[in-house]
Protein backbone atom coordinates (compact mmCIF):
# COMPACT_ATOMS: atom_id res chain seq x y z
CA UNK A 1 0.00 0.00 0.00
CA UNK A 2 1.24 3.46 -0.98
CA UNK A 3 1.39 5.38 2.20
CA UNK A 4 3.14 8.48 4.59
CA UNK A 5 3.33 6.97 8.27
CA UNK A 6 3.92 10.33 10.18
CA UNK A 7 5.20 9.86 13.91
CA UNK A 8 3.19 9.93 17.11
CA UNK A 9 1.68 13.21 19.00
CA UNK A 10 3.79 15.27 20.93
CA UNK A 11 3.26 17.40 24.06
CA UNK A 12 6.48 19.51 24.26
CA UNK A 13 7.07 22.78 26.99
CA UNK A 14 7.99 26.27 25.49
CA UNK A 15 11.94 25.89 24.25
CA UNK A 16 12.31 22.84 23.77
CA UNK A 17 13.31 20.87 20.84
CA UNK A 18 11.45 18.74 18.75
CA UNK A 19 12.05 16.34 15.83
CA UNK A 20 8.90 14.74 13.89
CA UNK A 21 9.25 12.00 10.86
CA UNK A 22 7.25 10.87 8.25
CA UNK A 23 8.08 7.64 6.44
CA UNK A 24 6.97 6.71 2.61
CA UNK A 25 6.39 3.70 1.76
CA UNK A 26 5.03 1.37 -1.18
CA UNK A 27 6.78 3.83 -3.84
CA UNK A 28 10.06 4.98 -5.05
CA UNK A 29 10.99 7.47 -1.93
CA UNK A 30 13.82 9.07 -3.62
CA UNK A 31 11.03 9.91 -6.86
CA UNK A 32 8.78 12.08 -5.43
CA UNK A 33 8.98 15.12 -3.48
CA UNK A 34 7.55 15.76 0.53
CA UNK A 35 6.60 18.58 1.58
CA UNK A 36 5.66 19.62 5.75
CA UNK A 37 2.20 21.75 5.94
CA UNK A 38 0.67 23.20 8.85
CA UNK A 39 -2.68 23.35 10.49
CA UNK A 40 -2.97 25.73 13.47
CA UNK A 41 -6.14 24.59 15.55
CA UNK A 42 -9.53 25.78 13.58
CA UNK A 43 -7.67 27.56 11.13
CA UNK A 44 -6.88 26.53 7.13
CA UNK A 45 -3.67 24.91 5.36
CA UNK A 46 -0.02 26.90 5.16
CA UNK A 47 2.88 25.06 3.12
CA UNK A 48 5.77 25.12 5.41
CA UNK A 49 8.24 23.86 2.59
CA UNK A 50 9.44 20.97 0.27
CA UNK A 51 12.46 18.45 0.13
CA UNK A 52 13.34 16.17 -2.51
CA UNK A 53 14.56 12.76 -1.38
CA UNK A 54 17.11 12.00 -4.30
CA UNK A 55 19.26 14.77 -3.73
CA UNK A 56 18.14 16.82 -0.44
CA UNK A 57 16.86 19.70 -2.64
CA UNK A 58 15.01 21.84 -0.28
CA UNK A 59 12.51 24.89 -0.28
CA UNK A 60 11.42 26.83 2.57
CA UNK A 61 8.19 29.03 2.25
CA UNK A 62 9.30 32.58 3.53
CA UNK A 63 6.91 32.49 6.69
CA UNK A 64 8.74 29.41 7.68
CA UNK A 65 12.75 29.84 6.58
CA UNK A 66 14.60 29.90 9.54
CA UNK A 67 12.10 29.01 12.14
CA UNK A 68 11.94 25.12 11.29
CA UNK A 69 14.51 22.85 9.05
CA UNK A 70 13.42 19.87 6.69
CA UNK A 71 15.61 17.07 6.13
CA UNK A 72 15.32 13.77 5.09
CA UNK A 73 17.06 9.71 5.17
CA UNK A 74 16.81 8.32 2.21
CA UNK A 75 18.13 5.55 3.18
CA UNK A 76 15.14 4.54 5.42
CA UNK A 77 12.51 6.75 3.26
CA UNK A 78 11.73 9.14 5.89
CA UNK A 79 11.21 12.90 5.76
CA UNK A 80 11.57 14.98 9.21
CA UNK A 81 10.55 18.51 10.32
CA UNK A 82 12.26 20.10 13.44
CA UNK A 83 12.48 22.76 15.66
CA UNK A 84 15.44 24.10 17.84
CA UNK A 85 13.23 25.57 20.59
CA UNK A 86 9.57 25.64 20.47
CA UNK A 87 7.17 28.37 20.95
CA UNK A 88 3.15 27.89 22.10
CA UNK A 89 2.31 29.37 18.48
CA UNK A 90 3.88 26.27 17.11
CA UNK A 91 0.74 24.25 18.23
CA UNK A 92 -0.96 22.30 15.32
CA UNK A 93 -1.21 19.55 13.11
CA UNK A 94 1.42 19.07 10.68
CA UNK A 95 1.06 17.03 7.73
CA UNK A 96 3.58 15.79 5.33
CA UNK A 97 2.52 15.12 2.04
CA UNK A 98 4.09 13.52 -1.35
CA UNK A 99 4.02 15.55 -4.43
CA UNK A 100 5.04 14.84 -7.95
CA UNK A 101 7.35 17.20 -9.78
CA UNK A 102 4.52 19.39 -10.55
CA UNK A 103 3.84 19.91 -6.58
CA UNK A 104 0.54 19.21 -6.13
CA UNK A 105 -0.39 16.82 -3.67
CA UNK A 106 -1.07 13.27 -3.86
CA UNK A 107 -1.09 11.53 -1.37
CA UNK A 108 -0.81 13.08 2.31
CA UNK A 109 0.42 11.39 6.04
CA UNK A 110 -2.44 11.75 8.51
CA UNK A 111 -0.89 14.29 10.77
CA UNK A 112 1.18 14.84 13.77
CA UNK A 113 -0.57 17.01 16.76
CA UNK A 114 2.83 19.11 18.03
CA UNK A 115 1.27 20.89 21.62
CA UNK A 116 3.41 23.08 23.32
CA UNK A 117 2.28 24.07 26.63
CA UNK A 118 4.30 24.61 30.17
CA UNK B 1 3.77 35.07 -3.36
CA UNK B 2 0.50 34.63 -5.21
CA UNK B 3 -2.23 35.22 -2.61
CA UNK B 4 -5.75 33.05 -3.35
CA UNK B 5 -8.88 34.26 -2.26
CA UNK B 6 -11.82 31.79 -2.01
CA UNK B 7 -15.25 32.68 -1.71
CA UNK B 8 -17.64 32.44 -0.54
CA UNK B 9 -16.54 31.68 2.96
CA UNK B 10 -19.24 29.74 3.20
CA UNK B 11 -21.81 27.85 1.08
CA UNK B 12 -24.95 26.27 2.60
CA UNK B 13 -26.70 23.88 0.36
CA UNK B 14 -29.18 20.69 0.16
CA UNK B 15 -28.52 17.56 -1.00
CA UNK B 16 -28.82 17.06 -4.98
CA UNK B 17 -27.83 20.58 -5.02
CA UNK B 18 -25.06 22.17 -7.44
CA UNK B 19 -21.94 23.92 -5.52
CA UNK B 20 -20.07 26.37 -7.07
CA UNK B 21 -16.80 27.50 -5.39
CA UNK B 22 -14.50 30.14 -6.78
CA UNK B 23 -10.65 31.02 -6.16
CA UNK B 24 -9.12 34.08 -7.32
CA UNK B 25 -5.62 34.52 -7.50
CA UNK B 26 -4.00 37.83 -7.06
CA UNK B 27 -1.76 37.39 -9.92
CA UNK B 28 -2.24 34.69 -13.01
CA UNK B 29 -1.48 30.80 -11.95
CA UNK B 30 1.54 29.87 -14.66
CA UNK B 31 0.31 26.54 -16.32
CA UNK B 32 -3.37 26.25 -14.54
CA UNK B 33 -0.84 24.58 -11.74
CA UNK B 34 -3.70 25.10 -9.33
CA UNK B 35 -5.48 22.01 -7.11
CA UNK B 36 -8.30 21.26 -5.61
CA UNK B 37 -8.53 19.47 -1.60
CA UNK B 38 -11.54 18.13 0.21
CA UNK B 39 -10.92 18.15 4.40
CA UNK B 40 -13.31 16.75 6.37
CA UNK B 41 -13.10 17.26 10.07
CA UNK B 42 -10.13 15.00 11.71
CA UNK B 43 -9.17 14.05 8.48
CA UNK B 44 -6.10 14.75 6.22
CA UNK B 45 -6.98 17.01 3.15
CA UNK B 46 -7.88 14.88 -0.49
CA UNK B 47 -6.54 16.04 -3.62
CA UNK B 48 -9.89 16.34 -5.96
CA UNK B 49 -8.08 18.17 -8.96
CA UNK B 50 -5.11 19.15 -10.59
CA UNK B 51 -4.00 21.19 -13.82
CA UNK B 52 -7.06 23.25 -12.56
CA UNK B 53 -9.33 20.57 -14.29
CA UNK B 54 -7.97 17.04 -14.33
CA UNK B 55 -9.67 14.77 -11.80
CA UNK B 56 -6.97 12.89 -9.14
CA UNK B 57 -7.63 9.23 -9.50
CA UNK B 58 -10.93 7.97 -7.62
CA UNK B 59 -12.93 10.82 -7.66
CA UNK B 60 -16.18 11.07 -9.15
CA UNK B 61 -17.30 12.84 -12.32
CA UNK B 62 -19.36 15.11 -10.22
CA UNK B 63 -16.46 16.95 -8.87
CA UNK B 64 -15.32 19.39 -12.11
CA UNK B 65 -12.46 22.05 -12.02
CA UNK B 66 -12.40 24.77 -14.56
CA UNK B 67 -10.57 28.48 -15.29
CA UNK B 68 -7.44 30.12 -16.09
CA UNK B 69 -4.94 32.81 -15.35
CA UNK B 70 -6.55 34.26 -11.77
CA UNK B 71 -9.81 32.35 -12.10
CA UNK B 72 -10.64 29.15 -11.20
CA UNK B 73 -13.73 27.35 -10.45
CA UNK B 74 -15.02 23.79 -8.12
CA UNK B 75 -18.11 23.05 -9.16
CA UNK B 76 -20.16 19.48 -7.58
CA UNK B 77 -23.03 18.71 -10.11
CA UNK B 78 -25.34 17.28 -7.43
CA UNK B 79 -24.55 17.14 -3.88
CA UNK B 80 -24.16 13.82 -1.78
CA UNK B 81 -24.14 13.92 2.08
CA UNK B 82 -20.30 13.03 2.00
CA UNK B 83 -19.78 16.20 -0.49
CA UNK B 84 -19.84 18.25 3.02
CA UNK B 85 -16.73 19.30 4.24
CA UNK B 86 -14.07 22.43 3.77
CA UNK B 87 -12.94 22.68 0.07
CA UNK B 88 -9.41 24.80 -0.44
CA UNK B 89 -7.60 25.20 -3.82
CA UNK B 90 -3.58 25.77 -3.93
CA UNK B 91 -1.26 27.53 -6.75
CA UNK B 92 1.63 25.56 -7.25
CA UNK B 93 3.12 27.23 -10.38
CA UNK B 94 4.93 29.72 -8.42
CA UNK B 95 7.25 29.71 -5.40
CA UNK B 96 5.86 29.66 -2.52
CA UNK B 97 3.17 27.41 -2.57
CA UNK B 98 0.01 28.91 -1.65
CA UNK B 99 -3.37 27.83 -0.42
CA UNK B 100 -6.50 29.43 -0.29
CA UNK B 101 -8.35 30.37 3.03
CA UNK B 102 -11.00 27.75 2.65
CA UNK B 103 -14.80 27.32 1.94
CA UNK B 104 -16.93 25.58 4.13
CA UNK B 105 -19.92 23.59 2.56
CA UNK B 106 -22.51 22.89 5.11
CA UNK B 107 -25.77 21.16 5.19
CA UNK B 108 -29.09 23.26 4.68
Amino acid sequence: EVQLVQSGAEVKKPGESLKISCKGSGYRFTNYWIGWVRQMPGKGLEWMGIIYPGDSDTRYSPSFQGQVTISVDKSISTAYLQWSSLKASDIAIYYCARAAGDWYVDLWGRGTLVTVSS
Amino acid sequence: EIVLTQSPGTLSLSPGERATLFCRASQSVSSSYLAWYQQKPGQAPRLLIYGASSRATGIPDRFSGSGSGTDFTLTISRLEPEDFAVYYCQQYGSSPITFGQGTRLDIK
